[in-house]
């Protein structure tokens, strides 16, 4: 149980182009989703907080236009890096938290992860 | 200070020996901690939670908590090559109300043949 997929695994499209990223939770309900972002050899980055039916939250320094969250439904949530550009490529993972028991106790699964290079 | 601390390693240890990994939280109120491993290149996989002090086992994982010096550690018994990886401790601090955790930077475990 508790599968996150994630879709597409590998983009690469030229500078200027808009990339969505797809984040599903397969087998479970989640009203909460989150956005990371790592760079090679670097920790994960949270980008955003994902929130069904309302406006993400985003982290310090996270440009909410240029990363643009949709969560329209329990069990997907939408990233799209508008007007890429090469400093975006980087490795975008999604994880998602089961609607179900108590929310302290969940853990967040991940996805498979999208390696985004923009030439 | 950093909310979740750990060694970044790396951490080398013969292959069968026990791997002991560390991490330190800051939010003396944390109710629960989840230990992921992320091998080069993918995402995080959960290993092991945990939310009480003491230690949890599940396989050749233990998870052990200890509230009241803040810290929780990961054992890995017979240590295998294919268990070199990041292990990445993650601590859902009081108060989270969107439940973001936050992960600690990770410990680099190599596993030598």
């Amino acid at each position: 149980g508790a599968v996150v997929s994630q879709h597409p695994s590998w983009v690469i499209c030229k500078s200027g182009t808009s990339v969505k990223i797809e984040c599903r939770s397969l087998d479970f309900q989640a009203t909460t989703m989150f956005w990371y972002r790592q760079f090679p050899k670097q920790s994960l980055m949270l980008m955003a907080t994902s929130n069904e039916g309302s406006k993400a939250t985003y982290e310090q320094g996270v440009e909410k236009d240029k990363f643009l969250i949709n969560h329209a439904s329990l069990t997907l949530s939408t990233l799209t890096v508008t007007s890429a550009h090469p400093e975006d490529s980087s490795f975008y993972i999604c994880s998602a938290r089961d609607l179900k028991g108590q929310p302290s106790n969940q853990p967040q699964h991940f996805g498979d992860g999208t390696r985004l290079s923009i030439l | 200070q950093k909310e979740v601390e750990q060694n970044s390693g790396p951490l080398s240890v013969p292959e069968g020996a026990i791997a002991s990994l560390n991490c330190t939280y800051s939010d003396r109120g944390s109710q629960s901690f989840f230990w992921y491993r992320q091998y080069s290149g993918k995402s995080p996989e959960l290993i092991m939670s945990i939310y009480s002090n003491g230690d949890k086992e599940d396989g050749r994982f233990t998870a052990q908590l200890n509230k009241a010096s803040q810290y929780v550690s990961l054992l890995i018994r017979d240590s295998q090559p294919s268990d070199s990886a990041t292990y990445l401790c993650a601590v859902n601090p009081i108060g989270g109300a969107t439940n973001k955790l936050i992960f600690g930077t990770g410990t680099l475990l190599a596993v030598q043949p």
